[in-house]
């Protein structure tokens, strides 16, 4: 079966920081670019971060730049968001999402995992 | 950035009506546009990609069309199953999802 898995979220002080990770298995996880995608419980969803099959392209919201690094691991079929100065406004939920293809974009989100939280709280 | 704005917000409806959600892109997009539906709890499920194409799987009352900037999702005889929130996304280039629409039971 094909599927993504987040892990790694958890409540953390502003300022702080978090590295979500994102297990595939079932695909040649090497061959498709991944995004991350939040959700602020009972508000609609944002883009946050991609990449390509290889991790040599990547792209990040406005309101994340500078501050996140998506990455991957191909030999360990995974995915990675380090978040760095944490803001009360990154509280979420944080889908790992894969493509259809292997860049972030021009290709359909297809695959989505059920979701990390993240609570940045003092 | 693309914007993605969606209408309407929310709508009420009977099952077997059909509805119609409509999607505007701030600049061209082709056809990399896609409609996901989310029910309360769960993870976002694909039902259409490059405008119009169905997903594997996806009940054939669903249907998308468009093409540049405006885009539609149909939904013909509404199920009760398909009371949820829709959403479209482009993916031309850094992806951007509009607002969402919810559909509820009148």
């Amino acid at each position: 079966e094909v599927q993504v898995m987040e892990s790694g979220g958890g409540v953390v002080r502003p300022g702080g920081s978090l590295r979500l990770s994102c297990a595939a298995s079932g695909f040649t996880f090497g061959d498709y670019g991944m995004n991350w995608v939040r959700q602020v419980p009972g508000k609609g969803l944002e883009w946050v971060s991609g990449l390509n099959w290889n991790g040599g392209s990547t792209g990040y919201a406005d309101s994340v730049k500078g501050r996140f690094t998506i990455s991957r691991d191909n030999a360990k079929n995974s995915l990675y968001l380090q978040m760095n100065s944490l803001r009360a406004e990154d509280t979420a939920l944080y889908f790992c999402v894969r493509v259809s293809g292997s860049y972030f974009y021009y290709y359909a989100m297809d695959v989505w995992g059920q979701g990390t939280t993240v609570t940045v709280s003092s | 950035d693309i914007q993605m704005t969606q209408s309407p917000s929310s709508l009420s409806a009977s099952v077997g009506d059909r509805v119609t959600i409509t999607c505007r892109a701030s600049q061209g997009i082709s056809n990399y546009l896609a409609w996901f539906q989310q029910k309360p709890g769960k993870a976002p499920k694909s039902l259409i990609y490059g405008a119009s194409s169905l997903q594997s799987g996806v009940p054939s009352r669903f249907s998308g069309s468009g093409s540049g900037t405006d885009f539609t999702l149909t939904i013909n005889s509404l199920q009760p199953e398909d009371f949820a929130t829709y959403y479209c996304q482009q993916y031309n280039s850094n992806p951007t999802f509009g607002g969402g629409t919810k559909v509820d039971i009148k």
